[in-house]
């Protein structure tokens, strides 16, 4: 079975700290990998999409992929209050080029 | 409107009633879908839209009814729910064969269901 897997929290760190939030995937096949946040009772923000191996930056985050160990992860620099929400990591398997798998989600709590 | 639009926003239903979500991207995509997201759960994929043809239908219960009359607009028709039925449904669009090769999805603001 194809999973995708985080950690679900929650995790707290202070107010300009960086977070780290982690995921694995099950098929060594996957193509293609997205964080999204989401904010309690609002829907699925894309933040990230990452395809290659090695790290991708955007403003405070940087997403990293290593498809040999089959993890991917988001780090976020500087953080703030307002990135208080949940995490969620989506892997696109092989053979489904439209089927997003997700994670739980991580819920990532800043305190200022 | 711009983006992925849902409505309605919120819904209460029995479970004998008929009922039915709109969604309706403005972002030019060639497909859409629906999810099912419950508390404490990973978001569930429950039907994949195509140019208007249905590629993946993920074991869902066929008191859910999906439709797609155009690559724009994707409805659920509901009928004789149950309480466990009651989450967020959200619709999702992409466009495929984008620049990257694969899709990504872009989600509207959902609808919260509670059926009684």
């Amino acid at each position: 079975q194809k999973e995708v897997e985080q950690n679900s929290g929650p995790l707290s760190v202070p107010e300009g700290a960086i977070a780290s939030l982690n995921c694995t995937y099950s098929d060594r096949g996957s193509q293609s990998f997205f964080w999204y946040r989401q904010y309690s009772g609002k829907s699925p923000e894309l933040i990230m999409s990452i395809y290659s191996n090695g790290d991708k930056e955007d403003g405070r985050f940087t997403a990293q992929l290593n498809k040999a160990s089959q993890y991917v992860s988001l780090l976020i620099r500087d953080s703030q209050p307002s990135d208080s929400a949940t995490y969620l990591c989506a892997v696109t398997f092989s053979g489904s080029a439209r089927q997003l798998t997700f994670g739980s989600g991580t819920q990532l709590t800043v305190l200022p | 409107e711009t983006g992925v639009t849902q409505t309605p926003r919120h819904l209460v239903m029995g479970m004998t009633n008929k009922k039915s979500l709109k969604c309706e991207q403005h972002l030019g995509h060639n497909a859409m879908y629906w999810y099912k997201q419950s508390a404490k759960k990973p978001l569930e994929l429950m039907f994949v839209y195509n140019f208007k043809e249905q590629t993946e239908n993920n074991s869902v219960p066929s008191r859910f009814s999906p439709e797609c009359p155009n690559s724009s607009h994707l409805f659920l028709h509901l009928h004789t729910l149950q309480p466990e039925d009651s989450a967020l449904y959200l619709c999702a669009s992409s466009q495929s064969g984008g620049t990257s090769g694969w899709d990504t999805q872009y989600f509207g603001p959902g609808t919260r269901l509670t059926v009684l």
